[in-house]
C-alpha cells in the first residue's frame, strides 16, 4: 500500500511561484509513474503533467509548457510540482497521483489548495 | 491532443436505477481508459482501469466496457453513496486528458 502526503495550503500573489510537494510512503518510488492534476473551484479535473523516474521522462500538457516543472527525488521519495507566473485562474486544488507501471494500482494525495490573490 | 467527450454532463436517478455514462475519444485509444468517481470535496478514486478491469475494492455494481473510441461506465443498481461526479481519463498518449465529467444527482 502506498500513502501520498502533500504539502499544505498556500496563498500566493499574482506573478509569484508555488512549489507543492508529494511524499510517498511505501511502495517502490522509482517504479511509479507520477502525475499532477488540478481542479479549479467548481470545475473538472485537468492533467498538468507527469514524470516517470525509472525512464527519466517528463511530460507536460501544452497549456502548462514553460510554466510548470515536475521533478522527483528518489532519495526522499518526494515529487514536486512548481508553477510559476501565477494568475488568479491558477487558484485550484492540486493533486498528485502515482500509478504502478503495469497500470493496476493507483494512489492519490489529499490535495493542496493554492489560492492566488493580491 | 486526444479529446474526451463525456455524456451526459449530468443526470438524475433514483436508488436502484441502472446508470450508463459514455466517453468518446477523438481518436482510437485501444483500451487505455480509466473511470473515476469524485465525491464533493474528496479525492478522485479510480473505479475502472484498462476500460473494463475493476479496481480492487470497488463494488461489482460498477463495470466498464468499450475499446477504440467508445467507452461506457455502468452502475447496475445505484446506491446512495454513488451520487458523485464521474470522469473518464485516457492514458493512451500524452497529454493525458479527462472527460468533462458527469454529475449523478438524486432524483
Amino acid at each position: 500500500q502506498v500513502q501520498l502526503v502533500q504539502s499544505g495550503a498556500e496563498v500566493k500573489k499574482p506573478g509569484s511561484s508555488v512549489r507543492v510537494s508529494c511524499k510517498a510512503f511505501g511502495g517502490t518510488f522509482s517504479s511509479f509513474a507520477i502525475s499532477w492534476v488540478r481542479q479549479a473551484p467548481g470545475q473538472g479535473l485537468e492533467w498538468m503533467g507527469g514524470i516517470t523516474p525509472v525512464f527519466g521522462t517528463t511530460k507536460y500538457a501544452q497549456k502548462f509548457q514553460g510554466s510548470v516543472t515536475i521533478t522527483a527525488d528518489g532519495a526522499t521519495t518526494t515529487a514536486y510540482m512548481e508553477l510559476s507566473s501565477l494568475r488568479s485562474e491558477d487558484t485550484a486544488v492540486y493533486f498528485c497521483g502515482v500509478g504502478s507501471l503495469d497500470g493496476t494500482s493507483e494512489y492519490w494525495g489529499q490535495g493542496t489548495l493554492v489560492t492566488v490573490s493580491s | 491532443d486526444i479529446q474526451m467527450t463525456q455524456s451526459p454532463s449530468s443526470l438524475s436517478a433514483s436508488v436502484g436505477d441502472r446508470v450508463t455514462i459514455t466517453c468518446r475519444a477523438s481518436q482510437g485509444i485501444r483500451n487505455d481508459l480509466g473511470w473515476y468517481q469524485q465525491r464533493p470535496g474528496k479525492v478522485p478514486k479510480r473505479l475502472i482501469y484498462a476500460a473494463s478491469s475493476l479496481q480492487s475494492g470497488v463494488p461489482s455494481r460498477f463495470s466498464g466496457s468499450g475499446s477504440g473510441t467508445e467507452f461506457t461506465l455502468t452502475i447496475s443498481s445505484l446506491q446512495p453513496e454513488d451520487f458523485a461526479t464521474y470522469y473518464c481519463l485516457q492514458q493512451n498518449s500524452y497529454p493525458l486528458t479527462f472527460g468533462g465529467g458527469t454529475k449523478v444527482e438524486i432524483k
